[in-house]
């Protein structure tokens, strides 16, 4: 069995500051773990995901990820934030086999002030 | 390429009503997938085909049932409609499943009355 757990459902942060949002993940296999964007009324776009190659995932839109096996986690980080960053991001986790499945957070929402 | 699409964009249904939403994607995915979004849960697979002919259940599949004729469509059918199955309804494709990214199609808001 696999499961994502994102803390915090709702993050505010100022235009210009670090964005964090957590993400810790189960799985009794070697994960393949991504992120995803949700932009208002529009369906999800992957951000980043990470295969077992490079434990630090860059993406779009200037956000990285790392995979920490030992902490089990797949935080999303971006240096500084911007306005359109607002969305709410989901986290996911599969697994290798032609019948994997997508397994997602609950998502966090972003919103970014001025 | 037009990539996942899917119709209609919007439904509203009366309680026991039948209805199918229609999924298609140009981009030869031999793994289709649908979820249902409600606030708060996140994305919950409801049913997932791994090429034309082969569908599965997912985590959330009574009440909905699937088929996969062509690697290009996969459509999801309501048999009977009720009330806790308003949601939003996303489609997704992608090359394999596991380490491939699923693309998303843009979504249908179900309302059932």
């Amino acid at each position: 069995a696999q499961s994502v757990t994102q803390l915090g459902s709702h993050v505010s942060v100022s235009e210009g500051a670090l964005v964090l949002l957590r993400c810790n993940y189960s799985s009794s296999v070697p994960p393949y773990l991504f992120w995803y964007v949700q932009y208002p009324n529009q369906g999800l776009q992957l951000l980043l995901k990470y295969t077992s190659a490079a434990t630090l995932v860059k993406g779009i839109n200037g956000f990285e990820a790392e995979f920490k096996k030992s902490e089990t986690s797949f935080h999303l980080t971006k240096p500084s934030a911007h306005m359109r960053d607002a969305a709410e991001y989901f986290c996911a986790v599969s697994t290798t086999g032609t019948a994997s499945k997508l397994t997602f957070g609950t998502g966090t929402r972003l919103q970014v002030t001025l | 390429n037009a990539g996942v699409t899917q119709t209609p964009k919007f439904q509203v249904l009366k309680t026991g009503q039948s209805m199918t939403l229609q999924c298609a994607q140009d981009m030869n995915h031999e793994y289709m997938s649908w979820y249902r979004q409600d606030p708060g849960m996140g994305l919950r697979l409801i049913h997932y085909s791994v090429g034309a002919g082969i569908t599965d259940q997912g985590e959330v599949p009574n009440g909905y049932n699937v088929s996969r004729s062509t690697t290009e469509d996969f459509p999801l059918r309501l048999l009977s409609a009720a009330p806790s199955q308003t949601s939003v309804y996303f489609c997704a494709s992608s090359y394999l499943a596991g380490r491939d990214e699923q693309f998303f199609g843009p979504g249908t808001r179900l309302t059932v009355l």
